[in-house]
């Protein structure tokens, strides 16, 4: 069974730094296209980054110069690093992997999310 | 990259056929085939509905199909069930290894 499991949310001061973890079950990371995508409360979907099977990484204008996404193979986990988070980062983060059959930009599985609350 | 462009809201009654709209531009949705719809329940992750634009995942009823013409792709939903009821996300391929979602529209089955 294919599984993604978010973790590492919290309260964080403005200008503080925070890594959220996705271990993930039943893939691997290292050939696989992973994402990470927000969403604040109460509304819509937003792309944060993804990595690519290769390794390349992308991101989001909102977020390029301040967030760090990664994976470790060994321990088969896909982490966030954000730094200079700022109170419109707070949202519950999602992991999510592009599967066989899909695009790099199609995600099959999700994980539940995670918090993260930016507030003094 | 803006937001694409869905209507706040959609309504139909069991039975029914309803049509949401996902409205961007030459640069996303009208340059590439890469256009999918997610199905999110309240407090639940996302679910992909539709991916490249038409095609449809495993374990998704073919009532629902999409589609797209110029800038605009379309998510139709057919014979509207209860469960149906729920926010439905478009997502396309910006360019540049980027994502751009829509901003979402709530689906109410009346």
């Amino acid at each position: 069974e294919l599984l993604l499991v978010e973790s590492g949310g919290g309260l964080v001061q403005p200008g503080g730094s925070l890594r959220i973890s996705c271990a993930v079950s039943g893939f691997t990371v290292s050939t696989s296209y992973l994402t990470w995508v927000r969403q604040a409360p109460g509304r819509g979907l937003e792309w944060v980054s993804v990595i690519f099977s290769g390794g390349n990484t992308y991101y989001a204008d909102s977020v390029k110069g301040r967030f760090t996404i990664s994976r470790h193979s060994s321990r088969n986990i896909l982490y966030l690093e954000m730094n200079s988070l700022r109170p419109e980062d707070t949202a519950i983060y999602y992991c999510a992997r592009a599967g066989d059959g899909y695009t790099a930009y199609d995600y099959d599985y999700w994980g539940q999310g995670t918090l993260v609350t930016v507030s003094s | 990259q803006s937001a694409l462009t869905q209507p706040p809201s959609a309504s139909g009654s069991p039975g029914q056929s309803v049509t949401i709209s996902c409205t961007g531009t030459s640069s996303d949705v009208g340059g590439y085939n890469y256009v999918s719809w997610y199905q999110q329940h309240p407090g639940k992750a996302p679910k992909i509905m539709i991916h490249e634009v038409t095609k449809r995942p495993s374990g998704v009823p073919d009532r629902f199909s999409g589609s797209k013409s110029g800038n605009t792709a379309f998510l139709t939903v057919s014979g509207l069930q209860a469960e149906d009821e729920a926010d439905y996300y478009c997502s396309s391929y910006g360019g540049s290894n980027n994502v751009i979602f829509g901003g979402g529209t709530k689906l109410t089955v009346l």
